[in-house]
């Protein structure tokens, strides 16, 4: 068990529906990453968030929002739902936002777009 | 830009035999090296890292990888392998805060 907590586990929903993913890092930990693990793209970092503010951004489509509030969870936004986007999501949590940083990855939340 | 290439995408090994799991980066500056494994519908954990110092890395379940910065790779090793090691593993790189590039991963069958 990471200590990073993701809600929830599995989420079936149609084209052009919104959905949202939430994220509870390790306690103590500032930092939360988003990643989508897909069978044609692989895994791919979708955005950092540090405290409360935007750190770094991966490839995160338009359609797709996330924000980190002060209690420190996070929730990834995804939008305007295409077959494309079923995949895995996981969030990451890490001490720190500075150079090098070791991330605990969560359970992950797998989305099903019909 | 930096990017991660591991070169087999699948790796099939009888139990108890070596193995070595390929990766090669592309960075123009220093770069942190990562090696993760995820299990079977679990999400990813560290197994090790390189961030400097002595470029021979290990884990403590009997993994190692070299930093080679000439070769820019950071293979993955083991001398005997156990069926508990099936699963997929990751080769990840670090250059901006945060910012970590993965490759496509290799899955990784040990056979009895």
């Amino acid at each position: 068990d990471s200590g990073v907590t993701q809600t929830p586990k599995h989420l079936i929903t149609a084209t052009g529906q919104r959905v949202t993913l939430r994220c509870s890092p390790r306690s103590g930990d500032l930092s939360v990453y988003w990643y989508q693990q897909s069978l044609d793209q692989g895994l791919q970092f979708l955005i950092q968030y540090y405290n409360g503010e935007e750190r770094a951004k991966g490839n995160i489509l338009e359609r797709f929002s996330a924000q980190q509030f002060p209690d420190l969870h996070s929730e990834l936004n995804l939008s305007s739902l295409e077959l494309g986007d079923s995949a895995l999501y996981f969030c990451a949590s890490s001490a720190s936002g500075t150079k090098y940083n070791e991330q605990f990855f969560g359970p992950g939340t797998r989305l099903t777009v019909l | 830009a930096q990017s991660v290439t591991q070169l087999d995408s699948q790796v099939p090994v009888f139990e108890e035999a070596p193995v070595e799991l390929r990766c090669n980066y592309s960075s123009s500056v220093s770069v942190y090296l990562f090696w993760y494994v995820q299990y079977p519908n679990q999400g990813l954990q560290l197994l090790l890292k390189y961030l400097s110092g002595s470029t021979l890395v290990e884990s403590i379940n009997g993994f190692e990888a070299e930093f080679n910065k000439s070769q820019t790779s950071f293979h993955l090793r083991k001398p005997s392998v156990h069926i508990s090691d099936t699963a997929e593993y990751f080769c990840a790189v670090e250059e901006n805060a945060g910012k970590s590039t993965f490759g496509d991963g290799t899955t990784l069958t040990v056979k009895p």
